[in-house]
């Protein structure tokens, strides 16, 4: 059973990076027709998408994020990370890793448990 | 890029069939997929594709498309089937992925 992990700290300072790890485990994040997600839910909102990432490294990430984020891949960890910079207390929200599988049907199949990320001085 | 629009809340009585809706341009050219969030719960994927569930996934969930249109339907709701749904699905012009607002399922 593939199984989603998030790690980070939990509070972050306003204009400071966001920096989360999201570990696979019980699959291997090469594998191919997959892409892998973060995806943020600030509190009492609706889900929004930040940006997937295939095990090669190509990267495609929301418009509205694009010029704060970075999400990178460590297959040899078969880890995934993101990075969100200049935050501001907009950023508060939970963070969940996902598996995207791509192609004919497109959908976020398994998710990580979340972890609440808060932006305050 | 696109937008998927639903309606925030939609109620219906126990045992009793209801449709959520998803509208947007993204739809005419791939399916949605669609979640259930329960509170303080991840995500959990109930329909995809043409109409596809999960294992595990009750087949009282049930989802079909037409022109930009997407639906989930819930035939003879349970009071366990309260939870926010949203919809998800490719982007129509790039690899980019896009959510619906999310509509609040409530079962009288």
């Amino acid at each position: 059973q593939l199984q989603l992990q998030e790690s980070g700290p939990g509070l972050v300072k306003p204009s400071e990076t966001l920096s989360l790890t999201c570990t696979v485990s019980g699959g291997s994040i090469s594998s191919s027709s997959y892409y892998w997600g973060w995806i943020r839910q600030p509190p009492g909102k609706g889900l929004e998408w930040i940006g997937t990432i295939y095990y090669s490294g190509s990267t495609y990430y929301n418009p509205s994020l694009k010029s704060r984020v970075t999400v990178s891949v460590d297959t040899s960890k078969n880890q995934f990370s993101l990075k969100l910079s200049s935050v501001t207390a907009a950023d508060t929200a939970v963070y969940y890793c996902a598996r995207w599988s791509y192609g004919g049907n497109n959908h976020f199949d398994y998710w990580g448990q979340g972890t609440l990320v808060t932006v305050a001085s | 890029s696109s937008e998927l629009t639903q309606d925030p809340a939609v109620s219906v009585a126990l045992g009793q069939t209801v449709r959520i809706t998803c509208q947007g341009d993204s739809l005419r050219r791939y399916y949605a997929s669609w979640y259930q969030q329960k509170p303080g719960q991840a995500p959990v994927l109930v329909i995809y594709g043409k109409n596809n569930r999960p294992s595990g996934i009750p087949d009282r969930f049930s989802g079909s498309s037409s022109g930009n249109t997407a639906s989930l339907t819930i035939t003879g709701a349970q009071a366990e089937d309260e939870a926010d749904y949203y919809c998800n699905s490719r982007d129509s012009s790039d690899n980019h992925v896009v959510f619906g607002g999310g509509t609040k399922l409530t079962v009288l």
